[in-house]
C-alpha cells in the first residue's frame, strides 16, 4: 500500500513551458486535490475532485488544468508555466461523506519556473 | 467564506516549556477543525482533529466556538516536537461531499535544550 504518490519530485521549467504533474492513490478515495505550498502563505488548494469525472476550483486554479478519468489518478496540468507558479505542489486524497476524514498528503513535486 | 489565521510565523521555546498554537477561525456554518503537521523531510500528516477530542503525542486542542479559536497545546515540550503545523478547517465544496481545507499559513515550532 504505497498511499499517495507523486511524480516528479523536483522539476525546473522555462516560462511558458506546459508540464503534468502526477498524483496517484492506492486506497480506493473518491477525493482527491492538489494545493501548492508558499513561504507565509500555507497550502492553498487549486483544484479538487469528489470522484471520477467530477472537478471543481479551488482557491487559486488559474493556470491550473486537471482531469479525473480514474479514481486511482489525479494529473495536474501546467499550459503555460510562468514563474509565480514556482511551488512546492502536494496531492491529497481521503474518503468522502464526512468533512471530518483525515486527507492522506503525498510527498510533494517542488517546481521552478525560470 | 472560511478562514484560518495562525499569528505566529514561528515560536521558540525550551525544551520541558509549554507549548500554545494558535488558530483562530471564521466559518458560517458548524466547522470541523485539525491540526496537521510536517516534520522536517516527512509529508504533511494528520495530528489531530477536534471532532476525536483526543490527546496525540501529548498535545491536544479545544474547539472554542465562543472565541473562534481551536489553539493547539502541550505542557512539556521534546526536541521532537520541532515542527511546522498548520491549522486547517474543513468545508464543503460546491459540488458536494468530500473534505475541503482551508489551511491557515503555519507556524514553525522550534524547540531548544
Amino acid at each position: 500500500n504505497a498511499g499517495v504518490t507523486q511524480t516528479p519530485k523536483f522539476q525546473v521549467l522555462k516560462t511558458g513551458q506546459s508540464m503534468t504533474l502526477q498524483c496517484a492513490q492506492d486506497m480506493n478515495h473518491e477525493y482527491m486535490s492538489w494545493y501548492r505550498q508558499d513561504p507565509g502563505m500555507g497550502l492553498r488548494l487549486i483544484h479538487y475532485s469528489v470522484g471520477a469525472g467530477i472537478t471543481d476550483q479551488g482557491e487559486v486554479p488559474n493556470g491550473y488544468n486537471v482531469s479525473r478519468s480514474t479514481t486511482e489518478d489525479f494529473p495536474l496540468r501546467l499550459l503555460s508555466a510562468a514563474p509565480s507558479q514556482t511551488s512546492v505542489y502536494f496531492c491529497a486524497s481521503s474518503t468522502t461523506g464526512a468533512r471530518s476524514y483525515e486527507q492522506y498528503f503525498g510527498p510533494g513535486t517542488r517546481l521552478t519556473v525560470t | 467564506a472560511q478562514r484560518v489565521t495562525q499569528p505566529e510565523k514561528l515560536l521558540s521555546v525550551f525544551k520541558g516549556a509549554p507549548v500554545e498554537l494558535k488558530c483562530n477561525y471564521s466559518y458560517s456554518g458548524s466547522p470541523e477543525l485539525f491540526w496537521y503537521v510536517q516534520y522536517s523531510r516527512q509529508r504533511l500528516q494528520l495530528l489531530l482533529r477536534h471532532i476525536s477530542r483526543e490527546s496525540i503525542k501529548g498535545f491536544t486542542a479545544d474547539l472554542n466556538k465562543g472565541e473562534t479559536s481551536f489553539h493547539l497545546k502541550k505542557p512539556f515540550a521534546q526536541e521532537e516536537d520541532s515542527a511546522m503545523y498548520y491549522c486547517a478547517l474543513s468545508g464543503w465544496g460546491l459540488t458536494g461531499g468530500g473534505n475541503k481545507l482551508t489551511f491557515g499559513t503555519g507556524t514553525q515550532l522550534k524547540v531548544e535544550l
